[in-house]
């Protein structure tokens, strides 16, 4: 079956403990990207890759980093989480080499931060 | 003024009726539009895309594109009860890089 999953689902973590949100897709897509979503603020970017090894800055980007090392993985790691990074996270992928196409997005992972 | 701006509702329509959902956006160059829907607890999925001014049908479902204006709009037709959700608005940001950028969302509920 086509598509995007998220690891783990549920997470509560404490203040400055590292933690990553694995994101995978088995459709071999170029693009990917990480959002978080917030009420009635939306769904906002926080970094995207348009392919392996090319990662760029979304609208949020502060407090994580990600990678690209291989077509289907796009992690993203939180290296001192902290409790404004509460929020429930989507990973998405499409087939292009851009944003310009139906994003497909995994089943997110909601994260709280004490 | 924010990049794409929507309604934040709720929008209430009584079953049967039509739905309208509206949007605007700020880059007068935007090229892709598209409309999400999402069920509560669960993750956006695609309904529509447009990328030509006018309308784009797809059963119970149009799009209409004004670039002019810089407004985009989703009808619902016949809406049902399992049309209830919220629709996002995204638009594809030109720039250095595209970027899609999300409205807050239009909680909308159909009353039977």
């Amino acid at each position: 079956e086509a598509q995007v999953t998220q690891n783990p689902r549920y997470l509560i973590t404490v203040t400055g403990k590292k933690l990553t949100v694995t994101c995978s897709q088995n459709m071999n897509h170029e693009y990917m990207s990480w959002y978080r979503q917030d009420p009635g603020l939306g769904l906002r970017q926080i970094y995207y890759s348009m392919n392996v090894e090319v990662t760029d800055k979304g609208d949020v980007p502060e407090g994580y980093k990600v990678s690209r090392k291989e077509k289907r993985n796009f992690p993203l790691i939180l290296e001192s989480p902290s409790p404004n990074q509460t929020s429930l996270y989507f990973c998405a992928s499409s087939p292009a080499g851009g944003p310009s196409d139906t994003q497909y997005f995994g089943p997110g992972t909601r994260l709280t931060v004490l | 003024q924010k990049e794409v701006e929507q309604n934040s509702g709720p929008l209430s329509v009584p079953e049967g009726a039509i739905a309208s959902l509206n949007c605007t956006y700020s880059d007068r160059v935007s090229q892709s539009f598209f409309w999400y829907r999402q069920y509560s607890g669960k993750s956006p999925e695609l309904i529509m895309s447009i990328y030509s001014n006018g309308d784009k049908e797809d059963g119970r479902f149009t799009a209409q594109l004004n670039k002019a204006s810089q407004y985009v709009s989703l009808l619902i037709r016949d809406s049902q009860p399992s049309d209830s959700a919220t629709y996002l608005c995204a638009v594809v940001m030109r720039g250095g890089a595209q970027k899609l950028v999300f409205g807050q969302g239009t909680r909308l509920t159909i009353n039977p």
